[in-house]
């Protein structure tokens, strides 16, 4: 399966501020996925990112408040916007696994916090 | 669009003891059922999966069933040890990469 390096690890930042995450993976993958798990909560989809390609948004999340980057095979950055207390969260990316096997492979996440 | 229930939300087992978490899905586009465990302060890692055309899969103490029909699958620890606390989720995936998580469980092994 591929590696994700994902980073900030954690941040805690001021409300009304912006945080940019980035994701760098070990292979090229199509597909990028990102997710947010709000405290003692599931796996959230925020949107899917193709690289060429605007990212799919789910419902509930919109591209001003969650801009997506995808330059290349390999990365992808994920900014949090205007943040408030109530995106304190673990943000995560995900892509699937390279070399046939099926499956997903996730980083270790961004842990924010809001104050 | 898909909605994925998980039960039990804790579980407390003692140690040698059989864990059963359980899964049910709705959109029968899902075709791809991952079960992932997560520590403090890590990312969730892929424990076993099944896929739609499977009914059972096994690697050492862990399996999972699916009973597609029912749209339920389930995962088996046993003979369970301190180091399998975690929480663990399941997820049902469509061919899109289009993911569901369920709310996760709390497994406690007691030594």
């Amino acid at each position: 399966s591929a590696v994700i390096s994902q980073k900030p690890s954690r941040d805690i930042c001021q409300r009304g501020t912006s945080l940019t995450i980035q994701c760098q993976v070990d292979s090229q993958v199509t597909m990028m996925f990102w997710y947010r798990q709000q405290p003692g909560q599931s796996l959230t989809l925020i949107a899917t990112a193709n690289q060429g390609s605007e990212a799919t948004y789910e419902s509930g999340f919109v591209i001003d408040k969650f801009p997506i980057s995808r330059p290349n095979l390999t990365f992808s950055t994920l900014t949090v916007s205007n943040m408030s207390p109530e995106d304190s969260s673990i943000y995560l990316c995900s892509v699937p696994f390279v070399g046939g096997d099926y499956g997903y492979t996730f980083g270790s996440g961004t842990r924010l916090t809001v104050v | 669009g898909e909605n994925v229930e998980q039960h039990p939300s804790t579980l407390s087992v003692q140690e040698g003891d059989s864990a059963v978490i359980k899964c049910t899905y709705s959109d029968s586009a899902s075709n791809y059922f991952p079960w992932y465990k997560q520590e403090l302060g890590k990312g969730p890692q892929l424990i076993i999966d099944i896929r739609s055309n499977v009914g059972e899969k096994k690697d050492q103490r862990i399996a999972v069933t699916l009973n597609k029909t029912a749209k339920h699958f389930s995962l088996h620890i046993t003979e369970t040890q301190p180091e399998d606390s975690a929480v663990y989720f399941c997820a049902a995936i469509t061919n899109a990469g289009k993911s569901t998580f369920g709310d996760g469980t709390t497994l406690t092994v007691k030594p």
